[in-house]
């Protein structure tokens, strides 16, 4: 079956610096991509959506210029976490769907992300 | 509104007990779907069904069974015979079916967390 894939699935950054999260869709082409972010215990928030080929709608109180997203391709998102500082630590995931039936939506492995 | 309420914070139960994680959504849409999702210790999402708003015969899927009650806006997951391993959060979702050229988002529940004890 279809697969999306996150990388890297954890990741260690020192603050102040950027760190970019990649997710694919492997056998598919993505018309749109979700990106979340999980706090301890807590359920997903949607951060951003993102279609190809144009720039993300991010929701509100999400920093578009501390979390960039790029859609570059109909099998490919970044999210890249600028400057980033102890409280974006936090468990981030993608999903990725082929149309707007409800049929078809692919969550990534997610990726663990602590700052020190 | 759409919303999604899972009431059950957390459920303990001992090994090979029943037991039934409540849903309750709400939406404007006649047409929509609803997910449960399962989140292991490990956090990548396991899908486990997709239900539409137009298919209310309850599902049954080895141990699992799902009750779609549309007159009480529900969607209720029930693991029968429970194993250490069903031990993760389960997310009930819903997304509504909109316009063609719009975005396709899920609605998530807060989640509830199923511990099994052996």
């Amino acid at each position: 079956g279809a697969v999306v894939s996150q990388h890297p699935s954890r990741v260690i950054c020192k603050s102040g610096t950027s760190v970019k999260i990649e997710c694919r869709s492997l056998d598919f082409q993505a018309t749109t991509m979700f990106w979340y972010r999980q706090f301890p215990k807590q359920s997903l928030m949607l951060m951003a959506t993102s279609n190809e080929g144009s720039k993300a709608t991010y929701e509100q109180g999400v920093e578009k210029d501390k979390f960039l997203i790029n859609h570059a391709s109909l099998t490919l998102s970044t999210l890249t976490v600028t400057s980033a500082h102890p409280e974006d630590s936090s468990f981030y995931i993608c999903s990725a769907t082929q149309d707007f039936s409800g049929n078809t939506i692919y969550f990534g492995e997610g990726s663990w992300l602590t700052v020190v | 509104a759409q919303k999604v309420t899972q009431a059950q914070t957390e459920i303990s139960v001992v090994e090979k007990e029943d037991v039934t994680l409540d849903c309750v959504y709400e939406t404007r849409d006649t047409t929509y779907y609803l997910f449960w999702y399962k989140q292991p210790p490990s956090g990548e999402l396991v899908f486990l069904i997709r239900r539409n708003s137009f298919d209310e015969q309850n599902e049954i899927s080895g141990r699992y069974s799902w009750n779609f009650q549309k007159s009480t806006s529900s969607f209720n997951f029930t693991i029968t015979a429970s194993q250490v391993v069903d031990s993760a959060v389960y997310f009930c979702a819903l997304s509504e079916a909109q316009a063609v050229d719009s975005n396709y988002q899920l609605i998530w529940g807060a989640g509830t967390k199923l511990i099994i004890k052996p």
